[in-house]
């Protein structure tokens, strides 16, 4: 199984930096993801690491250290269209299924303040 | 074109009724996922379809019923549902199912009364 820890909400203002957090503990450990989702809207994918290092898309970027069992999405140049939900997800093998499977955090809630 | 589509948006049903949730995508991924969300709180797993087969059933009661009839689309039948399985239940593809990358669909948002 899996345990994915993230904060439940963060506040930031418009143009800063945002750091969201993520630690987890799985086994058989194949990636871990980034979603948005903006409230009554379906999850939209934001990043993917599954080797140790950072990850930069645009204005997001997201770090992974597979020893510490840690994640990090980075969000620059904040927008008021930012303020959502970031969900953290683990991707493991299920035991005795062939198949991934992800798990998701509970979500960080992002407020976004002029 | 990278679209999921769910039908219906909303459902509204009694315990007695039987209803069918219909997911598609023409991206010709070969993975396909039911997930439920209740309101704040993040997406479970409930099953995983992998070449067509059922790969994983995460312990969802049997009034759930998967139904993959081909590559394109994913059915979720419900049956004799109770007030606690209302939620938002969202479709996602991936290529394969080694994939990293799924695409959610809108989702069906269902209440049972």
């Amino acid at each position: 199984g899996q345990n994915i820890d993230q904060p439940t909400e963060m506040t930031a203002t418009e143009g800063a930096i945002v750091q969201i957090n993520c630690t987890y503990q799985t086994s058989g450990f194949n990636g871990l993801f980034w979603y948005q989702q903006h409230a009554g809207e379906a999850p939209t994918f934001l990043s993917y690491n599954v080797l140790d290092g950072l990850e930069e898309k645009g204005r997001f970027s997201s770090f992974l250290s597979r020893s510490k069992g840690y994640s990090y999405l980075l969000l620059k140049e904040l927008q008021m269209k930012d303020s959502a939900s970031y969900l953290c997800a683990v991707r493991d093998l299920a035991s005795g299924a062939g198949s991934y499977q992800l798990t998701f955090g509970k979500g960080t809630k992002l407020s976004v303040i002029p | 074109d990278t679209e999921v589509t769910q039908t219906p948006k909303h459902l509204v049903m009694g315990m007695t009724n039987k209803k069918s949730l219909k997911c598609e995508q023409h991206m010709g991924h070969r993975a396909m996922y039911w997930y439920k969300q209740k309101a704040k709180k993040p997406p479970e797993l409930m099953f995983v379809y992998s070449y067509e087969k059922l790969s994983i059933n995460e312990s969802v009661p049997s009034r759930f019923s998967p139904e993959c009839p081909n590559s394109s689309l994913l059915n979720l039948h419900l049956h004799a549902l109770q007030p606690e399985d209302s939620a938002l239940y969202l479709c996602a593809s991936g290529g394969t199912p080694d994939a990293y990358e799924q695409y959610f669909g809108p989702g069906t948002r269902l209440t049972v009364t």
